[in-house]
């Protein structure tokens, strides 16, 4: 079946725009996670939901990020006045659930931003 | 420090070699999970385990859950193995994975 999807694949942006970036899950996941990864570091956690709500947006970095999974499935990760500072790949993952005993992760292929 | 660290960060070798990467976390984890990522790529996961030992083709996986150490083998690694290798932990008090800052791994022929 199909693995987790993203796009795009790249954004090139200006500083100050507005970007909309979009996962598709595995079918079935009810768990969904966005990640940031910078150059040479690991993922670092942003938001995740549970089904449509968020259960935890504690790593969003401030207000200029938000989230949203209104069906359950999709999910857009969407960045207001974007600035250099987000240049990064963002990753999403979705597992079975998030409850309980930890259910594997299945990462997207990211989408590279990088803001001019 | 982070609650995740792996070791080394950087890694070269010639084809053939055995390579070891390790990973020690000072957090309570309920399981860790070994990923791959290729340049330009996206992560693949190469095993999840919560004691023992996996074994996945060349490549080999174990935890020591009392001393708080994972490591990753590879043997007889070959130059497609290079990338990045990432561990995380995942902590069931917070719900999430923890991840290490990764090992970069390149295999020359």
């Amino acid at each position: 079946g199909a693995g987790v999807s993203q796009t795009p694949s790249n954004k090139v942006t200006e500083k100050g725009k507005y970007v909309e970036l979009r996962c598709d899950p595995i079918s079935g996941h009810t768990a969904l996670y966005w990640y940031r990864q910078s150059l040479g570091q690991g993922p670092e956690f942003l938001i995740y939901f549970q089904g449509t709500g968020a259960a935890d947006d504690s790593g969003l970095p401030n207000d200029r990020f938000f989230a949203v999974r209104p069906e359950g499935s999709v999910s857009t990760l969407k960045i207001q006045r974007t600035e250099r500072g987000d240049s990064a790949v963002y990753l999403c993952a979705s597992s079975l659930s998030f409850r309980g005993d930890y259910n594997e992760q299945f990462f997207g292929p990211g989408t590279r931003l990088t803001v001019l | 420090k982070n609650e995740v660290e792996q070791s080394p960060q950087n890694l070269t070798a010639q084809e053939g070699e055995f390579i070891t990467i390790n990973c020690s976390y000072s957090v309570g984890i309920s399981a860790l999970h070994w990923l791959q990522q290729h340049p330009g790529g996206g992560i693949v996961s190469l095993f999840m385990l919560s004691s023992g030992k996996k074994k996945h083709g060349r490549l080999i996986a174990t935890i020591n859950i009392q001393e708080k150490h994972s490591s990753l083998h590879i043997t007889a690694s070959h130059p497609r193995d290079s990338a990045v290798y990432i561990c995380a932990g995942f902590s069931p008090n917070t719900d999430k994975l923890i991840f290490g800052t990764g090992t970069r791994l390149q295999v020359f022929p």
